[in-house]
């Protein structure tokens, strides 16, 4: 079992439609989350860290964490062309693990239809 | 501006011909890692370093080197590439090893080893 898992994709959503993505994790001892956007050859781009249970709100971006059930998600709402990216769910272990050790999974590819 | 530089961005080499990736950040981060994505298998931590003269392995640390002299800088090394190698390499700071502190990421290097 991967230690971060997410649905490859491509999810393929119309524009102004709300996507949704899913990661699941296997250390329950985790205790960041992350959601990364990467375009293309690019770099990941921080959007979204939440470190509670329940949700949380930026812009047109919502985290949801849910420790009891191993899972953190990633709402777009009113998805643009702009937001076809792929996007990473990233995991941090406890602090006492290795240093600053992110664990990604391996992305869900978002296409954002016109 | 703060900043994650990579050089060089792109680079060919041949089998066995030694080689560096230089990585320097400009905000004081004490944490910084190396990571390499490859296509199916994510980001991959190679490396990282959580202060001066600080180093360890990684995810994947076989056939790569990392040195620490400087704060501002964690170059990769490596000693004789093989074919295996040719990835997407990203260098990522963070102010401390902290759980909540977030990760930035380089532009990347492609290196192709022939």
């Amino acid at each position: 079992q991967k230690e971060v898992e997410q649905n490859s994709g491509p999810l393929s959503v119309p524009e102004g439609a709300i996507a949704s993505l899913n990661c699941t994790y296997s250390d329950r001892g985790s205790q960041s989350f992350f959601w990364y956007r990467q375009y293309s050859g690019k770099s990941p781009e921080l959007i979204m860290s939440i470190y509670s249970n329940g949700d949380k709100e930026d812009g047109r971006f919502t985290a949801q964490l849910n420790k009891a059930s191993q899972y953190v998600s990633l709402l777009i709402r009113d998805s643009q062309p702009s937001d076809s990216a792929t996007y990473l769910c990233a995991v941090k272990p406890l602090i006492k693990a290795a240093g600053n050790k992110l664990t990604f999974g391996g992305g869900t590819r978002v296409l954002v239809k016109p | 501006e703060a900043q994650v530089t990579q050089n060089p961005r792109y680079l060919i080499t041949v089998t066995g011909k030694k080689l560096t990736v230089t990585c320097s950040q400009n905000m004081n981060h004490e944490y910084m890692s190396w990571y390499r994505q490859d296509p199916g298998l994510g980001l991959r931590q190679i490396y990282y370093s959580m202060n001066v003269e600080v180093t360890d392995k990684g995810d994947v640390p076989e056939g790569y080197k990392v040195s620490r002299k400087e704060k501002r800088n964690f170059p990769l090394i490596l000693e004789s590439p093989s074919p295996n190698q040719t990835s997407l390499y990203f260098c990522a700071s963070s102010l401390d090893r902290l759980a909540k502190n977030i990760q930035y990421f380089g532009a990347g290097t492609r290196l192709s080893v022939l």
